[in-house]
């Protein structure tokens, strides 16, 4: 199975700034990454597919990047909205694999 | 709009069998996407259980294959989770997800399931 390994698990910042999120898959992917964003109590939502691509609807200070084992997603201005975990997901190879999960707090 | 509304028992028995269906509305089950499950454990983060693809073929976590069990019914527009043999583990929030290809998923509400005598 690919593992994917997020760091930091939890992540404090302050509003307006720029938050980077790191995952790592134990093999390549081939760039079939997907960020979720799931705030207390609620479904996961998805945010970012194939490594960068928005999901229609979300906000443009998502962004995501990387390559092969290595991906990034960025918040460009915290606001308090953003409070929530975040999870990356591997869907290049079965069986389907996530990210443990990072807490962002403000 | 695509909705996904998860439904089944709230409270299972341990050693008993965990079903679950997934109602589709908004949308057509026969086209060309991936029907999955994944459970949440309470404070914890997110297991990928398994799927389907609208080609019949199924996936499973290699930790779970051996109990699970994933049906696709196009009459009824909703598909299904049977998990055998439950232990308290598997108490959890289990989701209902679409996948488009090259995409990822987009999630239903999600049910508690409570694994206890």
């Amino acid at each position: 199975d690919i593992q994917m390994t997020q760091s930091p698990s939890t992540l404090s910042a302050s509003v307006g700034d720029r938050v980077t999120v790191t995952c790592r898959a134990s093999q390549s992917i081939n760039n079939w990454l997907a960020w979720y964003q799931q705030k207390p109590g609620k479904a996961p939502k998805l945010l970012i597919y194939e490594t960068s691509t928005l999901e229609s609807g979300v906000p443009s200070k998502f962004s995501g990047s990387g390559s092969g084992t290595e991906f990034t997603l960025t918040i460009s201005s915290l606001q308090p909205d953003d409070l929530a975990t975040y999870y990356c997901q591997q869907y290049n190879t079965y069986p389907l694999t996530f990210g443990g999960g990072t807490k962002v707090e403000i | 709009q695509l909705q996904l509304q998860e439904s089944g028992p709230g409270l299972v028995k341990p050693s008993e069998t965990l079903s679950l269906t997934c109602t589709v509305s908004g949308g057509s089950i026969s086209t060309h996407y991936h029907w999955g499950w994944i459970r949440q454990p309470p404070g914890k983060g997110l297991e990928w259980i398994g799927g389907i693809h609208y080609s019949g073929n199924t996936y499973f976590s290699s930790s779970l294959k051996s109990r699970v069990t994933i049906s696709v019914d196009t009459s009824r527009s909703h598909f299904s989770l049977r998990l055998t043999s439950v232990t308290a583990a598997d108490t959890a929030v289990y989701y209902c997800a679409r996948r488009r290809n090259g995409s990822g998923y987009d999630w239903g509400q999600g049910t508690l399931v409570t694994v206890s005598s």
